[in-house]
């Protein structure tokens, strides 16, 4: 089955840092990726879709300025949170989807943020 | 604008019963469903993946239903076990191209011996 990994699994940073979150399909070309977060005891939300060579979409209500994300290759997507706060602290879970007409999206592991 | 709502948000019972948990969702215009696992702090587990075309899907002791129409689509869980306790999340596919993934707020399934 496709596989997609995070890294880092968990990381914590102080309040002001930036924090970078890779995502990447290992065994599947993804032309497209998506960005979650999910705050505890609540669901995912969709914070930005990026296009392989393009720039992300973002959904309403997340700042593109602060959450950086580039796609710069079929099988690699960063995550960058910049001038972190705690507010921050989240878990963040990226997925992948490839060409295939079903639309399935793949998801990784996630990575728990942590912004003392 | 979709909405996926799941109904119950939370659930306890025996080992053994056989289960039903509820999706619906406001915009009957999908490319698919899928319905995953999420165990605390874990990633999202994907166990049943139903296109627009189907009716249902089954894997095991689960078992899928889709009806596109009403806006409804059910996870049925057989003779669970305490292994099944997770949360159990339902989303659609719908709106661009590519299918943005809309979540419901999960129903969180408990099983005790």
């Amino acid at each position: 089955g496709a596989v997609v990994s995070q890294h880092p699994s968990w990381v914590i940073c102080k309040s002001g840092t930036s924090v970078k979150i890779e995502c990447r399909s290992l065994d599947f070309q993804a032309t497209t990726m998506f960005w979650y977060r999910q705050f505890p005891k609540q669901s995912l939300m969709l914070m930005a879709t990026s296009n392989e060579g393009s720039k992300a979409t973002y959904e309403q209500g997340v700042e593109k300025d602060k959450f950086l994300i580039n796609h710069a290759s079929l099988t690699l997507s960063t995550l960058t949170v910049t001038s972190a706060h705690p507010e921050d602290s989240s878990f963040y879970i990226c997925s992948a989807q490839g060409r295939d007409p079903g639309y399935e999206q793949y998801f990784g592991p996630g990575t728990r943020l942590t912004v003392t | 604008k979709q909405e996926v709502t799941q109904i119950p948000a939370a659930l306890s019972v025996p080992e053994g019963e056989n289960l039903v948990l509820n999706c619906s969702f406001t915009d009957s215009a999908i490319y698919n469903l899928q319905w995953f696992r999420q165990d605390p702090g874990k990633g999202l587990t994907s166990l049943l993946l139903i296109q627009s075309s189907q009716r249902e899907q089954t894997s095991g002791r689960l078992n899928a239903s889709l009806d596109k129409s009403s806006g409804r689509s059910t996870l049925y869980i057989a003779a669970s076990q305490p292994g099944d306790s997770a949360t159990y999340l339902c989303a659609v596919a719908s709106g661009t191209s590519y299918g943005k993934l809309t979540f419901g707020q999960g129903t969180i399934l408990t099983v005790h011996p």
